[in-house]
């Protein structure tokens, strides 16, 4: 059972423009959701992270829309460039459970044209 | 500061082999965790220690799989009779606690290749 659905598995945007990736989950009990940023041979690095308390959460180009309602979240990149050409994992995670692992998406490799 | 370290970066094992992987985590990070990341199943949750602790064990793909953390600081895990479908990257991450607000800091990985 997939718990994190994640889209589009790949997308191409052009320099400047917004990049736009969306996830949907199942287990009503998550609480924490994170967008990771993945480079070729690199371990993911946490790009953005928001609690279902809040609606929208902003840092720098990168913003994250989430609507607890719907079950969805969504990461935005605004003005992209070449540089943000990369893997992005959206995840999801709860408190009340023992392991607190992060369940992800499958992920969506995302290029960025000059 | 140093990030989290794994070792080795690559490995080649054949089938049947067992192998052990390692992972520094940050200093004075109490919490580690372990996946795995493979094409077919995306990044998958393993297990995590709180300390030298691990309270749940149930991600681990099979009893082939083990993980140990001594000293609250280094962690080994181990892939006994290895499989093809073991091939993947195993990526270790530390947190300064457990819990949801704190955030995991990810290694490069060890790629591990059965043949």
């Amino acid at each position: 059972q997939q718990q994190v659905k994640q889209s589009p598995q790949s997308l191409i945007v052009q320099k400047g423009g917004i990049s736009i990736i969306n996830c949907a989950y199942e287990n009503t009990a998550f609480d924490y959701f994170p967008w990771y940023q993945q480079f070729p041979g690199k371990g993911p690095a946490l790009l953005i992270a928001i609690r279902p308390d809040v609606s929208e959460k902003k840092e720098g180009r990168f913003t994250i829309s989430f609507n607890k309602s719907a079950k969805q979240f969504s990461l935005h990149i605004m003005d992209s460039q070449p540089g943000d050409s990369a893997t992005y994992f959206c995840a999801a995670s709860w408190s009340g459970g023992g392991a607190d692992g992060l369940t992800f998406g499958k992920g969506t490799h995302l290029i960025i044209q000059p | 500061g140093a990030g989290v370290s794994q070792s080795p970066s690559n490995k080649v094992t054949e089938k049947g082999k067992d192998v052990e992987l390692r992972c520094d985590p940050i200093s004075g990070h109490t919490a580690l965790y372990w996946y795995r990341q493979s094409l077919g199943q995306g990044l998958e949750f393993l297990i995590y220690f709180q300390g030298n602790s691990a309270p749940d064990k149930s991600g681990l793909p099979s009893d082939r799989f083990s993980a140990e953390r001594t000293g609250g600081s280094v962690s080994t895990l181990t892939i006994q009779r290895t499989q093809q479908e073991d091939s993947a990257v195993y990526l270790c991450a530390s947190s300064l606690s457990k819990g949801q607000g704190y955030e995991q800091y990810f290694g490069p990985g060890t790629r591990l290749t059965v043949t």
